[in-house]
This record gives structure tokens, sequence and C-alpha cells, in this order.
């Protein structure tokens, strides 16, 4: 099957400009994971989707962070504007159903350096 | 508050050599507890998991709930194991949620 999907997988921006990252999690997967990779550190989970709904976002710095999966399946994650300590791989991971810890599925990530 | 701890962030050891990677956690309730891989220029993927209790490429991992420690072994290194390690954990009140350890880095000498 194909993997979950990550574009694109470098960006480079100035401080207080405005980024988007876009994933494609494996087809059926009804559970969507956007974490935050700084260097030297674990994934930090920012937001939680399940089909289009929110489950957890309590970590997602809203003043600047936002996401959004229309239809469930795609999502993307944008901030604006961004602030040097942004820079970090953003993961995308998706799991097939969110009643059970299960495997989840992680994308290429999308590495970001803010200048 | 719920912790996972590496305290190692660079393991070196000789192929051949016995390896331990240490893994402590802070969680009030019982918790299910994994270990994640990534091999360079791969993705993050999951090696295994405490209930399963299974040894994945000659790994496994015992939960020691009186010292509240995961941490992954195995008795032969080798080359191909070079890889970071991430210990996490999943609170089952919020089952689907993964809180990830910092990391350690393991290189195998030949």
């Amino acid at each position: 099957e194909a993997g979950v999907a990550q574009s694109p997988r470098y960006k480079i921006i100035e401080k207080r400009q405005s980024v988007a990252f876009w994933c494609n999690p494996i087809s059926g997967h009804a559970t969507l994971y956007w974490y935050q990779q700084i260097l030297g550190q674990g994934p930090k989970l920012l937001i939680q989707f399940q089909n289009n709904g929110v489950v957890d976002d309590s970590q997602l710095p809203k003043d600047r962070f936002s996401a959004e999966r229309l239809k469930g399946v795609d999502s993307t994650l944008k901030i604006q504007p961004a602030k040097l300590e942004d820079s970090a791989v953003y993961l995308c991971a998706s799991s097939p159903q969110k009643a059970a810890a299960v495997e989840q599925y992680f994308g290429p990530g999308t590495r970001l350096t803010v200048t | 508050a719920q912790r996972v701890t590496q305290p190692e962030k660079l393991l070196s050891v000789f192929k051949g050599a016995p390896v331990e990677l240490k893994c402590n956690y802070s969680y009030s309730g019982s918790p299910e507890l994994f270990w994640y891989v990534q091999y360079s220029r791969q993705r993050l993927q999951l090696l295994l998991r405490h209930i399963s209790r299974e040894s994945i490429k000659g790994f496994t991992a015992d939960l020691n709930k009186g010292e509240t420690s995961f941490h992954l072994k195995k008795p032969f290194a080798q080359e191909e194991d070079s890889a970071m390690y991430y210990c996490a954990l999943s609170p089952y009140s919020s089952a689907s949620k993964i809180i990830f350890g910092s990391g350690t880095r393991l290189s195998i000498r030949p």
C-alpha cells in the first residue's frame, strides 16, 4: 500500500512569512496527526483529526498555527506568521482507528527552516 | 505529568556486543509503551510494543512497572541496527495519543 505522502519536503522562509504543508494519509485511515519535531527532540503532537473533526489540538499554538482536514482525507497545516523557533521537521501520520492505541504510519516529513 | 525520558542521546557499541537503550516514563496510570525506530533516510516506524511481547529484529523490551522503565535490549548488536530510537507512551485514557521521548542515536561500530 502507498504510504503517507507529504509535500513539500523542504521549505525555507523568512520570519513573519507564512507557509503551508500538505499531507495525504494512507487510504482508509480515519485518524490523522501532525507532529512538530525540533532538532534533538522527539516528535510532539500538534493536532489530531478523526475523519474531519479535531480530537486534540491542545498543543497547537493557535495564534499562528492552523490545520484543517476537509472531507476527512487530505490535511493542510499552516503557520502564519512564522517565527525562528518554528524551524523543525513537521511530520504527518495516520492510523486506521481511534479506539485503540494502534500503530501510526509516518510520512517523510517537511523540514522547515525559518531565517 | 506524562513524560518519557531517554537519558542517553548517543550510544555507541561494537558489533556483536549487547545493547541496552534506556527508557523511563512518568504516568499515573497504566500506559501502553512502544519503541519506534528511524533508520537513515527512512521514515519513523514502529519497532515493537509492550503488549505484543514480541522479539523484533532481535530486540526485546520488558515493561517494569515498579521502576517505570521500558528498556530496549538486544544481545548481539549488528551494524544495521544503527538508527535513531524513540521510546513512546500512549495513555489509555487517550488511546491514540502518543508521547515520544527525545530519542537515542545508536551507533554500531564494526
